[in-house]
């Protein structure tokens, strides 16, 4: 069955620093993966998604994520963070037919100290 | 484009009541698909559907109905709520290619007494 481990609950980073946000996942053929940020009462925003090809894919708010089949992992990056980047994370994987529908991890919250 | 709408906003239940909460898009998106939000859960797949008259169950389907009679509403029943289902329920469509983009709903947050 397929699944998404985000290994992390909770991350706090000093604004300006670099982040790194872990995703791991557990699929049988090639996955579809995303990552999705929410805002404390907000609904979901796609940062990025994977389908094939190059394995560093750039999203929006300056983020990327680099696919490792090897390590079935799909981690999230910024080589800066903003204050205004502290929200929950979470990664995804698609799953069904098509990719109907998603499987998600439980989510990073990310903190943002001054 | 209105997107995917989902009414209401807010809803508080006691016990054993039912309720239909309303999932509509105006994309003509065959795939659909309800989620719920519970803290530290992060979001879990309840019912979802490929096309009209066409449903299948998620990860979490008891106690959640949903039927499918045209392409743009799917709607999710409650049945007989109990506290358990209080959460955040977000619907979600996308197209059917694989590497179409899933729109998500603004969200209706349940609370059940």
């Amino acid at each position: 069955a397929q699944s998404v481990t985000q290994p992390d609950i909770h991350i706090t980073v000093s604004e300006g620093a670099s982040l790194e946000l872990r995703c791991n996942y557990s699929y049988g053929a090639t996955p579809y993966l995303f990552w999705y940020v929410q805002s404390p009462g907000q609904g979901l925003q796609l940062l990025l998604k994977y389908f094939s090809g190059d394995t560093l894919v750039q999203g929006i708010k300056g983020f990327e994520a680099e696919f490792k089949r090897s390590q079935s992992s799909f981690n999230l990056r910024k080589p800066s963070v903003h204050w205004s980047d502290a929200a929950e994370y979470f990664c995804a994987v698609g799953a069904g037919q098509a990719g109907t529908a998603l499987i998600f991890g439980k989510g990073t919250t990310l903190s943002v100290s001054s | 484009n209105a997107g995917v709408t989902q009414t209401p906003k807010f809803q508080v239940l006691k016990t054993g009541q039912s309720m239909t909460l309303q999932c509509a898009q105006d994309m003509n998106h065959e795939y659909m698909s309800w989620y719920r939000q519970d803290p530290g859960m992060g979001l879990r797949l309840i019912h979802y559907s490929v096309g009209a008259g066409i449903t299948d169950q998620g990860e979490v389907p008891n106690g959640y109905n949903v039927s499918r009679s045209t392409t743009e509403d799917f709607p999710l029943r409650l049945l007989s709520a109990a506290p358990s289902q209080t959460s955040v329920y977000f619907c979600a469509s996308k197209a059917e290619g694989r590497s179409d983009t899933q729109y998500f709903g603004p969200g209706t947050r349940l609370t059940v007494l």
